[in-house]
């Protein structure tokens, strides 16, 4: 089965730093997403993303979050000024379309630590 | 606005044994619900889906649901589970149908026990 694919797998990074994670969706997928986890809560919808822009994002996805498809392949995640409270794992996902009959392919996840 | 409350963190079962996960949910018009399985290192993997029609939904590896309305239940069974089935199962809802938007519940821990 294809896999949508996140790097790192974990990152460790100082408040108030930028970092962008990263994430390769399946190769024909349209429709992209971030989710994320903090520990011991529930996974939260961040972002969606078709045809090069937002579609819909969350009320957690502020200014200091950004979403970029830089290359046609890739799909990033940027935060701009790291918070101790952005401390979470990190789920991109793709699918070919939305829709009731359609799929969702989650990535294995990055796990960011913010010190 | 939608939820979902999954009421155990976490579940342990002798291999063999029956399972059920359960679900409740919230929310003001038909729900499209899914189950979702995570295993350590992996990504989320869906296990089945409801949007419609039969309220009993079968899934991969074995797994089935039940869409009660009258409970707003959701609950995921297996007659036999197997060692390989111990991880994370997290239950979700749309709003419109797709994919967009999934709201989570906190998740059960599933530990199998020889």
């Amino acid at each position: 089965e294809p896999e949508v694919t996140q790097t790192p797998s974990h990152q460790v990074t100082q408040m108030g730093q930028e970092v962008i994670l990263r994430c390769v969706p399946i190769s024909n997928h349209l429709y992209f997403y971030w989710y994320r986890q903090i520990l011991g809560q529930k996974v939260e919808f961040l972002v969606s993303f078709y045809n090069n822009e937002i579609s819909e994002k969350s009320e957690i996805f502020d200014d200091q979050f950004s979403v970029e498809r830089p290359d046609g392949s890739n799909f990033t995640l940027k935060i701009r000024s790291t918070k101790l409270e952005d401390s979470a794992m990190y789920f991109c996902a793709s699918s070919v379309r939305t829709g009731r009959n359609e799929k969702l392919f989650f990535g294995s996840g990055t796990q960011l630590s913010v010190l | 606005a939608q939820s979902v409350t999954q009421p155990d963190i976490h579940i342990t079962v002798s291999e063999g044994a029956s399972l059920e996960l359960r679900c409740n949910y919230s929310y003001g018009a038909t729900p499209y619900l899914f189950w979702y399985v995570q295993s350590p290192g992996q990504g989320l993997q869906l296990l089945l889906k409801y949007f419609s029609g039969d309220t009993l939904v079968q899934g991969i590896k074995g797994f089935e649901a039940e869409f009660k309305r009258s409970q707003s239940s959701f609950n995921l069974r297996k007659p036999s589970v197997h060692w390989s089935d111990a991880a994370e199962y997290f239950c979700a809802v749309a709003p419109s149908g797709g994919n967009e938007k999934l709201t989570f519940g906190t998740g059960t821990r599933l530990t199998i026990i020889p």
